[in-house]
């Protein structure tokens, strides 16, 4: 149980291009996902928190209009990075926690998308 | 926020036990500790969660010294497959649980 999978897996587009990315809670339910950034020999950096059904909390240093996050359902979340330039390039994974949100909860995380723009 | 502090790298050879220190010297009352390992372009995956004292499971054991100042995530009789990075991180209600990552500890299991 507690699987999160990504969609696509890794994706390649032109520099300014929109890229939406999916996370989806496979066989439990989420109010709260969470995505992040990862660059090459690099630790994992929290971008942006998604609640279910209502606005996503952003990090500090990380652009709203950039990173549009929608959090419609209980299993499914969406980045989109829009106007995407190179030096968007990463891996972005998500992590989604089970309901009831206690803190002692633990995260589950998607396998990650490897985003290229050229 | 607690921040957790771990050796950047470690070696360790196949069949050996291998044991990883991860200080966090402002934990607060309600904070957990957890442990993740992430395999190269994949995502972290949970290892374990403690509150004190010792929790054990089928992958590995986690140390917690009652000033819950540090903890020690103590992987058994490592294999190749256990070459990854792991990441020592405290979860807070005040950041509303969420999951800070450090630059975690390379593990390279050597055979």
């Amino acid at each position: 149980g507690a699987v999160v999978s990504q969609h696509p897996s890794w994706v390649i587009c032109k520099s300014g291009t929109s890229v939406k990315i999916e996370c989806r809670s496979l066989d439990f339910q989420a109010t709260t996902m969470f995505w992040y950034r990862q660059f090459p020999k690099q630790s994992l950096m929290l971008m942006a928190t998604s609640n279910e059904g209502s606005k996503a909390t952003y990090e500090q240093g990380v652009e709203k209009d950039k990173f549009l996050i929608n959090h419609a359902s209980l299993t499914l979340s969406t980045l989109t990075v829009t106007s995407a330039h190179p030096e968007d390039s990463s891996f972005y994974i998500c992590s989604a926690r089970p309901l009831p949100q206690a803190l002692q909860e633990t995260q589950y995380f998607g396998p990650g998308t490897r985003l290229l723009v050229l | 926020l607690a921040k957790t502090t771990q050796p950047i790298s470690m070696d360790s050879y196949e069949g050996q036990e291998v044991n990883i220190t991860c200080s966090h010297n402002n934990i607060a009352t309600n904070d957990y500790i957890t442990w993740y390992q992430q395999f190269p372009s994949q995502g972290p995956r949970f290892i374990i969660q403690g509150y004190k004292t010792k929790v054990t499971n089928e992958v590995a054991s986690l140390f917690i010294p009652a000033d819950r100042k540090s903890s020690t995530l103590s992987l058994p009789r490592v294999s190749l497959s256990d070459t990854a990075v792991y990441y020592c991180l405290v979860k807070s209600r005040n950041q509303g649980g969420k999951l800070i990552f450090g630059q975690g500890t390379e593990l390279s299991v050597k055979p």
